[in-house]
């Protein structure tokens, strides 16, 4: 069954550190890949995304990911943390999934937590 | 440009009862999808419409249902509710609804069912 794991449920790191957030898929084809932040009481905001091409993508904020087909993962990293980086991160799967539909599936988030 | 827009905010209500939720999209945007995000099972796709119709849908019992109006705007209705129903309740827009689109997000309405 297609679906995505995000095997950390909480990380804490120091300001001014380097942080990686993994994600590993299950899906057939080649997917569309997301990682969206969610700070608290808000909806989520797109940090990136790989469709295709080069398999390191820059979102915002300074962040980027690496695509490995190999190890069906789309890690997310950034070389140094900021306080305001605190807030849960999830990876997302887009396809065509049972049934049919079109859709997006989410991991079930990582919260990172920064220490000044 | 105004972002994505979920009314109410804060919802509580009691088991049995029926709520209705709000939904504004980006203007412009025709593709409206909800999700619900619980702390156990994360972010769980609902539906999807565009131009007024259901394309995609999720693994939900009927009691939860949608619509979508001419000018974008979609509602969503959960009848009989359960207090497993207690979630907040994403709405997320975007141009075409394309797999490989970006999602704009609404802060959500939090439900609380008592």
């Amino acid at each position: 069954a297609q679906s995505v794991t995000q095997p950390d449920i909480h990380i804490t790191v120091s300001e001014g550190a380097s942080l990686e957030l993994r994600c590993n898929y299950s899906y057939g084809a080649t997917p569309y890949l997301f990682w969206y932040v969610q700070s608290p009481g808000q909806g989520l905001q797109l940090l990136l995304k790989y469709f295709s091409g080069d398999t390191l993508v820059q979102g915002i904020k300074g962040f980027e990911a690496e695509f490995k087909r190999s190890q069906s993962s789309f890690n997310l990293r950034k070389p140094s943390v900021h306080w305001s980086d605190a807030a849960e991160y999830f990876c997302a799967v887009g396809g065509r999934f049972s049934g049919g539909y079109n859709k997006l599936i989410f991991g079930a988030g990582t919260r990172l937590a920064v220490h000044p | 440009k105004a972002g994505v827009t979920q009314t109410p905010r804060y919802l509580i209500k009691t088991r049995g009862q029926q709520v209705t939720l709000s939904c504004s999209p980006i203007s412009g945007h025709r593709s409206v999808s909800w999700y619900q995000q619980t702390p156990g099972q994360g972010l769980q796709f609902l539906f999807e419409y565009f131009s007024e119709t259901q394309r995609n849908k999720g693994n939900f019992p009927g009691r939860f249902s949608g619509r979508q109006f001419s000018n974008s705007r979609s509602e969503m209705n959960v009848s009989t509710l359960e207090l497993g129903d207690s979630a907040l309740y994403l709405c997320a827009s975007s141009l075409e609804g394309a797999t490989n689109e970006k999602l704009f997000f609404g802060s959500g309405t939090q439900l609380s069912v008592l």
